[in-house]
C-alpha cells in the first residue's frame, strides 16, 4: 500500500497562497492522490484528486510531479476558514477499494 | 438528499457494554467504511464495504463487527467496550469507481468509561 508523508503543521499568512506538499514515492501507475481537509472535528471534506495531471477547482489546484512521487496542494488566497488539517491520501486498490489517511498538516492561516 | 447520516451524535458507554453505531447513506454509493479518530490523530480505517453483502477489514478492525445487508446503512458493532475504543467514529460512503471523492458523516463521539 503506498504510503503519504506530510508536514506536521505550517502557518500562513491571510490572502497568501498556501502551498502543502506530500511525498507519495511508492504510489502505483494506477492510484490517484487525493486530498481532503478536516475543520475542528467536523468530518473530512474533499477537495480536490488528480492522477498525473495538474488539476485545478474552485478551492484548490494540485500539482503532480512527472514522476508522481509528490504533490502539492495549492490554496491560492488562504482565509481564516482555510485553517485546518489537510491530509494527502493515495487510493489503495487490493482487489477493493481502500482509503488509508496519514497523519496530514495542520494549517494555521494567521490574520 | 440527506448525505451520509450517523446515530448517535454522542454516546457514553461502560466497559464491557455493547452497542452499535449507525451509519446510513442516500446516496446509492457501493462503497461505504468506518473510521476512527482518536485525539490529535489521522483517522484510521476500521472496516469497509464495497457492496451488500461484502466487508472486508482495514487497519484496525479487533473489537468491531460489520454487516452490510443493503445499500444504504452500514452499521458498526461494538461487542465488548473497552476504554481503548474511546473515540470520534466517521462514517463515508462513495461510488463504485476509486476516482470518486468519499463523503463524511458528521460522526459519533464514544466514550468507555
Amino acid at each position: 500500500d503506498a504510503k503519504t508523508t506530510q508536514p506536521t503543521s505550517m502557518d500562513c499568512a491571510e490572502g497568501r497562497a498556501a502551498n502543502l506538499p506530500c511525498n507519495h514515492s511508492t504510489i502505483s501507475g494506477n492510484e490517484y492522490v487525493y486530498w481532503y481537509r478536516q475543520i475542528h472535528s467536523q468530518g473530512p471534506q474533499y477537495i480536490i484528486h488528480g492522477l498525473k495531471n495538474n488539476e485545478t477547482n474552485e478551492m484548490a489546484s494540485l500539482i503532480i510531479t512527472e514522476d508522481r512521487k509528490s504533490s502539492t496542494l495549492i490554496l491560492p488566497h488562504a482565509t481564516l476558514r482555510d485553517t485546518a488539517v489537510y491530509y494527502c491520501i493515495v487510493s489503495v486498490i487490493s482487489g477493493t477499494y481502500k482509503y488509508i489517511f496519514g497523519t496530514g498538516t495542520r494549517l494555521k492561516v494567521l490574520a | 438528499n440527506a448525505g451520509v447520516t450517523q446515530t448517535p451524535k454522542f454516546q457514553v458507554l461502560k466497559t464491557g457494554q455493547s452497542m452499535t453505531l449507525q451509519c446510513a447513506q442516500d446516496m446509492n454509493h457501493e462503497y461505504m467504511s468506518w473510521y476512527r479518530q482518536d485525539p490529535g490523530m489521522g483517522l484510521r480505517l476500521i472496516h469497509y464495504s464495497v457492496g451488500a453483502g461484502i466487508t472486508d477489514q482495514g487497519e484496525v478492525p479487533n473489537g468491531y463487527n460489520v454487516s452490510r445487508s443493503t445499500t444504504e446503512d452500514f452499521p458498526l458493532r461494538l461487542l465488548s467496550a473497552a476504554p481503548s475504543q474511546t473515540s470520534v467514529y466517521f462514517c463515508a460512503s462513495s461510488g463504485t469507481s476509486h476516482r470518486n471523492e468519499q463523503f463524511f458523516g458528521p460522526g459519533t463521539r464514544l466514550t468507555v468509561l
